[in-house]
């Protein structure tokens, strides 16, 4: 089936660093979306993108959607505490009614 | 407005049971989706409801079904459980079919022992 190939899979950082991860995948996906899930709590959307080369920003979050259609990646920059958790990227083959997702990267940060 | 819903939050069942969880999805949201959650596997997609009707089935055993009742609450069922089971059973609901504007509940944990 579709896989989605995300790195990198843990991240240590110190806070004010800027995060970089992306996702790469052989098929190519009408949808990408970044989310984001914290201990005991489900998938939270981060960002959705829907065009191919669409740069889009959420606060201190920015994903871009490949131009190929086939990777995605999400920038966080200045990173504070409370963006610690488990980030996921997710994509819709076109015409499907699923998401496929990536294994995640976990996030931490030492203050 | 209230968000997803999903009861029970911890569930412990044995083999061989079988295990009924339950979605409320958000006021006036159609459809609703069930994904599976397990460190090896991450999320798989189990199954998508909207209005009332099965759109899409993921790649899991017929052990796995489930429903979606007139007021767009679903339900999950697993029989025979196994122990390979064991996982977070995450459902998501949309105002529409497919994934636009996804919102995820907290879960269910199903244990198997």
């Amino acid at each position: 089936g579709q896989q989605l190939n995300q790195s990198p899979q843990s991240m240590f950082i110190q806070e004010g660093e800027d995060v970089s991860m992306n996702c790469t995948s052989s098929s190519i996906f009408n949808t990408w979306l970044w989310y984001k899930q914290e201990p005991g709590e489900g998938p939270v959307l981060l960002i959705a993108l829907y065009k191919a080369g669409e740069l889009t920003s959420n606060g201190r979050l920015t994903a871009q959607f490949g131009i190929t259609r086939k990777d995605s990646f999400l920038n966080i920059s200045a990173s504070i505490p409370s963006d610690v958790g488990i980030y996921f990227c997710a994509g819709q083959l076109k015409g499907a009614q699923k998401l496929v997702f990536g294994q995640g990267t976990r996030l931490t940060i030492n203050p | 407005k209230a968000g997803v819903t999903q009861t029970p939050r911890y569930l412990i069942k044995t083999r061989g049971q079988q295990v009924t969880l339950s979605c409320s999805p958000i006021s006036g949201h159609r459809s609703v989706s069930w994904y599976q959650q397990t460190p090896g596997q991450g999320l798989q997609f189990l199954f998508e409801y909207f209005s009332e009707t099965q759109r899409n089935k993921g790649n899991f055993p017929g052990r796995f079904s489930g429903r979606q009742f007139s007021n767009s609450r679903s339900e999950m069922n697993v029989s025979t459980l196994e122990l390979g089971d064991s996982a977070l059973y995450l459902c998501a609901s949309s105002s529409r079919t497919g994934p636009y504007g996804y919102t995820f509940g907290s879960g269910t944990r199903l244990t198997v022992v």
